[in-house]
């Protein structure tokens, strides 16, 4: 069974600063989805940034990026400049497209300040 | 239109109350999805449907009842709950098959048994 951890429960960061947030993940399979999801205090569940297992290129989105390690099946997100509406949730998560569900395995979280 | 629309936003009901949650989307989304969270916890799958079809019920007691009348609409019909049922209910959309598989998340409703 695949499972998603998030070791780190709350961090904090200086605004303007560089902030990394961890998340390793298990699976046996070769082919599947990586996602971090944010969830400000209204609630809304926002996709970040996403990667497919198959690419080697780490996906960035603006100020947002991932290190993607397969080989040792680790998902960091990485936020640059970090912004006061960055302050939220994260999660990360995980997706076998082949299991034909399309079910998120969820990790437990990161709760992220940005400190003015 | 992007959205995920959920329907109502906040949802106070007895423990012998009928109620439904309402979820619309009109992307074309052939895959929606019904999670409950607990509060700083990650959501939790209860049900999936795929091309209206119910494909996952994640062993969710019966006083939940999903339904899916058409591509665009999920409901979630409540009787006789128990305050532990009390949390936030997200719907999601996704389009499978198009190498993408994110989901597009409602805003949620805040749902408390009294």
């Amino acid at each position: 069974a695949q499972t998603v951890t998030q070791s780190q429960p709350e961090m904090s960061v200086q605004e303007a600063e560089t902030v990394t947030l961890s998340c390793t993940y298990d699976t046996s399979e070769n082919n599947y989805y990586l996602f971090w999801y944010k969830q400000p205090p209204s609630r809304q569940m926002i996709l970040v940034i996403r990667q497919e297992a198959y690419k080697q290129q780490n996906a960035t989105e603006n100020r947002f990026s991932v290190n993607f390690q397969k080989a040792a099946k680790s998902f960091s997100l990485k936020i640059s400049d970090s912004q006061l509406g960055d302050t939220a949730m994260y999660f990360c998560a995980f997706m076998n497209p082949t299991s034909g569900t399309y079910k998120y395995i969820f990790g437990t979280g990161t709760r992220l300040k940005v400190l003015a | 239109d992007t959205e995920v629309t959920q329907t109502p936003k906040h949802l106070v009901m007895g423990m012998t109350n009928k109620k439904s949650l309402k979820c619309e989307q009109h992307m074309g989304h052939r895959a929606m999805y019904w999670y409950k969270q607990k509060a700083k916890k990650p959501p939790e799958l209860m049900f999936v449907y795929s091309y209206e079809k119910l494909s996952i019920n994640e062993s969710v007691p019966s006083r939940f009842s999903p339904e899916c009348p058409n591509s665009s609409l999920l409901n979630l019909h409540l009787h006789a709950l128990q305050p532990e049922d009390s949390a936030l209910y997200l719907c999601a959309s996704s389009q499978p098959g198009r190498g993408n598989y994110g989901y597009t998340f409602g805003s949620g409703t805040r749902l408390t048994v009294v």
